[in-house]
């Protein structure tokens, strides 16, 4: 099975900053990721598939680039609504897996 | 706006089954090639990929899950039904359905949109 990390696994930022997510899995997986954002007490909400496309209806401050094994999600100005919890998951080898996630914070 | 709603049974005893139903609203469940799956997330934790079904009924299953898991479709209610046999207090955990799409091959598909999901506890 694919083993997918994420850092950091916790963040602490402002609105406005910059925020970068880093995904990582244990073999190349091409660009057969997708980002998701959950919020508490929510289902997880689609960002991104195929490690860069944006999903309709998706803040373009949001992107997303990488591919093999190293793959980043990008927030370009942090706003309100993005404090969340953030999950990667790899569409490429069976069993799909998703990544242990990253919680964004207000700092 | 294709919308999808979980239901079942929020308590279940160890050793028996949990059985969840979804139900699909705004789009038919068998009018495209999508492949329809169920997650689940223990409290404070992580996903997990329980299995997926195709439209025509072709299953997969995650392998750490395969014995113990049957999903089946119901095109005439246009619903997709989880079934996970011989529950433990491991299996305590939010059950989300969800749309997959992006291919005909299972691993390469996205998950989107999600129902808002079910907690499901195994307690005596």
């Amino acid at each position: 099975d694919i083993q997918l990390t994420q850092s950091p696994s916790f963040l602490s930022a402002s609105v406005g900053d910059r925020v970068t997510i880093t995904c990582r899995a244990s073999q190349g997986i091409s660009s057969y990721l997708a980002w998701y954002q959950q919020k508490p007490g929510k289902a997880p909400k689609l960002l991104i598939y195929a490690a860069s496309t944006l999903q309709s209806g998706v803040p373009s401050r949001f992107s997303g680039s990488g591919s093999g094994t190293e793959f980043t999600l990008t927030i370009s100005s942090l706003q309100p609504e993005d404090f969340a919890t953030y999950y990667c998951q790899q569409l490429n080898s069976y069993p799909p897996s998703f990544g242990p996630g990253t919680k964004v914070d207000i700092k | 706006q294709l919308q999808l709603q979980e239901s079942g049974p929020g308590l279940v005893k160890p050793s028996e089954t949990l059985s969840l139903t979804c139900t699909v609203s705004g789009g038919s469940i068998s009018s495209s090639s999508y492949y329809w799956g169920w997650i689940r997330q223990p409290p404070g934790k992580g996903l997990e990929w329980i299995g997926s079904i195709y439209y025509s009924g072709s299953t997969y299953y995650n392998p750490s899950l395969k014995s113990r898991v049957t999903i089946s479709v119901d095109t005439s209610k246009n619903q997709f039904s989880l079934k996970l046999s011989s529950v433990t207090a491991a299996d305590t955990a939010v059950y989300y359905c969800a749309r997959a799409l992006g291919s005909t091959v299972v691993t390469h598909n996205w998950f989107d949109p999600w129902g808002q999901g079910t907690l499901v506890t195994v307690s005596s």
